[in-house]
């Protein structure tokens, strides 16, 4: 089985801007779920998408949004980028207990 | 609310000797428990889980942790490290305490095996 695949590997951005990153999960995998990762915070929950409905948020502003499709791959954006969004992006699917990580997107805002 | 702790920001160790990182929780209900380890410009990689049942819990590439309920502890252990196991490791729990819910993290420990 194919591991979870994110795109792209790496973005830079300019403040204001928005950008969209992408997951596909494992084949089968109905869970996927979003984290941000930052020397500062550590890493921090997003949110979860399963069967095309969110089904958890954690707690970021309306600038981050998401969605996914009926394939289960799952898109996150960010608008109105700040200088404080550069992180690594990090997508989860999961089955049963275990969730699997991607490599994830490292996003740069300059 | 669900938390984690490592208490270490960093363990050093010498290859071949025991290793040791140590983590604590706080959870309403049964505890869901993970470690992960990641390598620099990577993902997250999956270890071991507890659940249920046995205290000490056999993963990945050598790796065992111990479930402590008394001391709501999960070290993470491994009895020969190796130069290859420096990367930063993270204990999670599941917000929820079940299958669902999202992975509470520590901070990470960066483990540093020298020759």
């Amino acid at each position: 089985k194919a591991g979870v695949t994110q795109t792209p590997r790496y973005l830079i951005k300019t403040r204001g801007q928005q950008v969209t990153l992408s997951c596909s999960p494992i084949s089968g995998h109905r869970s996927v779920s979003w984290y941000q990762q930052t020397p500062g915070q550590g890493l921090q929950f997003l949110f979860e998408y399963f069967s095309e409905t969110q089904r958890n948020k954690g707690n970021f502003p309306g600038r981050f949004s998401g969605r996914q499709f009926s394939n289960s791959r799952s898109e996150m954006n960010v608008s109105t980028l700040e200088l404080g969004d550069s992180a690594l992006y990090l997508c989860a699917s999961k089955e049963a207990t275990e969730a699997f990580f991607g490599q994830g997107t490292r996003l740069t805002v300059v | 609310a669900q938390s984690v702790a490592q208490p270490e920001d960093q363990v050093n160790v010498a290859e071949g000797n025991p290793l040791t990182v140590k983590c604590t929780y706080s959870v309403s209900g049964n505890p869901y428990l993970f470690w992960y380890v990641q390598y620099p410009n990577r993902g997250l990689q999956f270890l071991l889980k507890y659940i249920t049942g046995d205290n000490l819990v056999k993963g990945s590439y050598g790796f065992e942790a111990e479930f402590n309920k008394s001391q709501t502890s999960f070290h993470l252990k491994k009895p020969s490290a190796l130069v290859s196991d420096s990367a930063l490791y993270f204990c999670a729990v599941r917000e929820y305490g079940g299958s669902q819910g999202n992975l509470i993290f520590g901070k990470g420990t960066k483990l540093s095996v020298k020759p």
